[in-house]
């Protein structure tokens, strides 16, 4: 059981707008910015988000971050074919003196 | 161009112990705090520990404290992994990642890019 709660699964169609939930605790949203990272199969994890909102360069706009008390959100606008992929919200959590993932979500574009 | 490169995973048995290394160019090495996370077989990420700059705090998840020990040579440009009393559910790949705020910035307001390619640790009789 993962510390920040992310729905296993998402979709969309194509140049639809699709948004990823990140639900955590004061301990770590509520205290500490939220960063999201991007999986395509079999390589390495890549930043997308950081301090909840900001884009690294390199990153699409259609890409976006938000933060509201405990929970965190990722926004994908106009989805692409490439999009399908895995996406992970993370956090530093202050009681647990660690950093926490969620569970991860797996996005399809139908 | 920023670079990390995983180094040393591999088959070992329970209880054995394994040092992974990560190689560090392109950045200043000295100035950013590093970490590195674990992946098992069709899961998701696990944090696993990280170390400050000038490696002043250190931090482990519960699942490896004790177990596992974070270090790093500065002067070398490389972070390490010791493992120790491994167990079947150590099985993952892991990855080393740098810390995108550099100095004077705490772990609990940072992030990590880049990741390195990762290393495969199997431990199996």
């Amino acid at each position: 059981q993962s510390v920040l709660a992310q729905p296993p699964s998402a979709s969309g169609t194509p140049g639809q707008t699709v948004s990823i939930s990140c639900s955590g605790s004061s301990s770590n949203i509520g205290t500490n910015p939220v960063n999201w990272y991007q999986q395509l199969p079999g390589t390495a994890p890549k930043l997308l988000i950081y301090s909840n909102s900001q884009r690294p360069s390199g990153v699409p706009d259609r890409f976006s971050g938000s933060k509201s008390g405990t929970s965190a959100s990722l926004a994908i606008s106009g989805l692409q074919s490439e999009d399908e992929t895995d996406y992970y919200c993370a956090a530093w959590d202050d009681s647990l003196e660690g950093l926490v993932f969620g569970g991860g979500t797996k996005l399809t574009v139908l | 161009e920023v670079q990390l490169v995983e180094s040393g995973g591999g088959l070992v048995k329970p209880g054995g112990s394994l040092r992974l290394s990560c190689a560090a160019s392109g950045f200043t090495f000295s100035s950013h705090s590093m970490t590195w996370v674990r992946q098992a077989p069709g899961r998701g990420l696990e944090w696993v520990s990280s170390i400050t700059s000038s490696s002043s705090y250190i931090y482990y998840a519960d699942s490896v404290r004790g177990r596992f020990s974070i270090s790093r040579d500065n002067a070398g440009n490389s972070l390490y992994l010791q493992m120790n009393s491994l167990r079947a559910d150590d099985t993952a790949v892991y990855y080393c990642a740098r810390s995108g705020c550099s100095t004077n910035c705490p772990l609990r307001v940072n992030w990590f890019d880049p990741w390195g390619q990762g290393t495969l640790v199997t431990v199996s009789s």
